[in-house]
């Protein structure tokens, strides 16, 4: 059963528009993540929060912007979505190290298409 | 440079079958291997993970191998059912690394035919 939650799961919005995309975890893990993944293509880290008020950009250059005033919610905002925007958006959290006892968690993602 | 290599890139078998996925990665320092299986749509959900002292491990009807001095893994599924159709993405993580970094492989499509 999935303890990160992620809405909406489908957006189809027009071009200019703001968005926010929503992710949520009730783990009370520190760290969360946004990942951006095209079809076929591996994931790709965009965005990442070490804890409240922490966050830090990923390997991928994106547009988006987060932030993280409490631990649960981590939400990922586009000001002027564009249509190279348009992909698969997924959010995960951990305890922690990458190590075997620490959970690694993907909500179930949002497909985004900017039109 | 930290990679993720994945065979096939697509695979199609019968119900019933078995087949094996294969990862190649070259990570260092290693400190896990994961397999994880992806609905299309959906998030990817973990299936096994490995450290550098396991050779194998089990999850039902998915067994994954690894061989960490020739850095490969494998993910086999026996007797396969419709409900396996997915992306089987392989991810490695690094030691010592507080961030948490993950390595991901593109990810072998399966498909299982009636």
């Amino acid at each position: 059963e999935a303890d990160i939650y992620q809405t909406p799961r489908y957006l189809v919005i027009g071009t200019g528009k703001k968005i926010t995309l929503e992710c949520s975890q009730t783990m009370g893990h520190d760290k969360m993540y946004w990942y951006q993944q095209d079809p076929g293509m591996e994931l790709h880290l965009i965005h990442y929060s070490y804890g409240v008020n922490s966050t830090e950009k990923g390997d991928l250059s994106s547009e988006s912007t987060v932030s993280r005033i409490r631990t649960e919610h981590f939400p990922l905002t586009l000001e002027s979505a564009r249509p190279s925007h348009t992909s698969q958006y997924l959010c995960a959290s951990s305890e922690g190290r990458t190590g075997p006892g620490y959970g690694y968690t993907f909500g179930s993602g949002t497909r985004l298409t900017v039109v | 440079k930290n990679q993720v290599e994945q065979s096939p890139q697509s695979l199609i078998i019968l119900e019933g079958k078995n087949c094996t996925l294969q990862c190649n990665y070259t990570v260092s320092p290693f400190s896990n291997l994961r397999w994880y299986k992806q609905d299309t749509g959906r998030g990817p959900v973990s299936l096994t993970i490995m450290t550098f002292s396991e050779n194998t491990k089990s999850n039902g009807r998915y067994t994954a191998t690894l061989d960490a001095d020739t850095k490969q893994s494998s993910l086999h599924i026996t007797a396969s059912q419709l409900s396996d159709s997915a992306s089987y993405i392989c991810v490695v993580s690094d030691r010592g690394s507080t961030l948490g970094r993950l390595y991901f492989g593109r990810g072998t499509q399966l498909t299982v035919w009636p």
